[in-house]
């Protein structure tokens, strides 16, 4: 019963510097989604996909980059780090796209920007 | 931008006590969820609510929607540690739109 699994737990990233957040669900589910969790913040949206092949844009998508290359996998590009990008980062997938099925999360990425 | 705002921020009480938080917006939810974060780990689902003035019980944890459809609660009797945790709604404001997140309350239950 993997779920959703994110890759690396912690991370520190000079800033600058560049990374892949990785996230991989094996439910066979349409719909995964990054978001970010700061403190008095809630989540949120960066980016989406409702498919393989389909992306967009959420809440706060500037400095990210995303692709979805195949059901399975949804990684989040970071192409130059800043320190407003530490957070804590978490993928989730649905069964179906935006509809009342509920997400499942992954345990989480925290990055610390320096 | 919809907003959800959740209340209280913070709680902290006694194993045994009842408690009650909230989740309000200005705005109709086509649907409403509430999720349950522990320390380190991504947030846990705990119940779907579509229906203005629907109420589930899950165990010990009563859920209901507003007749309005703008506003919904979480009700905990008899609050055990395990209970500890952040909890979280989400709401949709119309069909087919991605599910936005409140701040969260912040639970503690002390032994």
């Amino acid at each position: 019963n993997a779920g959703v699994t994110q890759t690396p737990k912690f991370q520190v990233l000079k800033t600058g510097q560049s990374m892949t957040l990785q996230c991989a669900q094996d439910m066979n589910h349409e719909y995964m989604s990054w978001y970010r969790q700061d403190p008095g913040m809630g989540l949120r949206l960066i980016h989406y996909s409702v498919g393989a092949g389909i992306t967009d844009q959420g809440e706060v998508p500037n400095g990210y980059n995303v692709s979805r290359s195949t059901t399975e996998d949804f990684p989040l590009r970071l192409l130059s780090a800043a320190p407003s990008q530490t957070s804590v980062y978490f993928c989730a997938s649905s069964y179906r796209a935006r509809t009342n099925y509920g997400y499942t999360f992954g345990s989480g990425t925290r990055l610390t920007v320096v | 931008t919809q907003l959800l705002e959740q209340s209280p921020q913070f709680l902290s009480i006694q194993e045994g006590e009842n408690l009650t938080v909230y989740c309000n917006s200005s705005s109709v939810f086509s649907s409403l969820q509430w999720y349950r974060q522990e320390p380190g780990e991504g947030p846990v689902l705990l119940v779907t609510v579509v229906t203005g003035g629907e109420v589930k019980k899950l165990k010990r944890l009563t859920f209901q929607f507003g007749d309005a459809r703008k506003d919904s609660s979480l009700h905990i009797t008899a609050a055990q540690p395990g209970d500890t945790g952040l909890y979280l709604c989400a709401g949709a404001h119309n069909y087919g739109q991605n599910f936005v997140f409140g701040p969260g309350t912040r639970l503690s239950v002390l032994p």
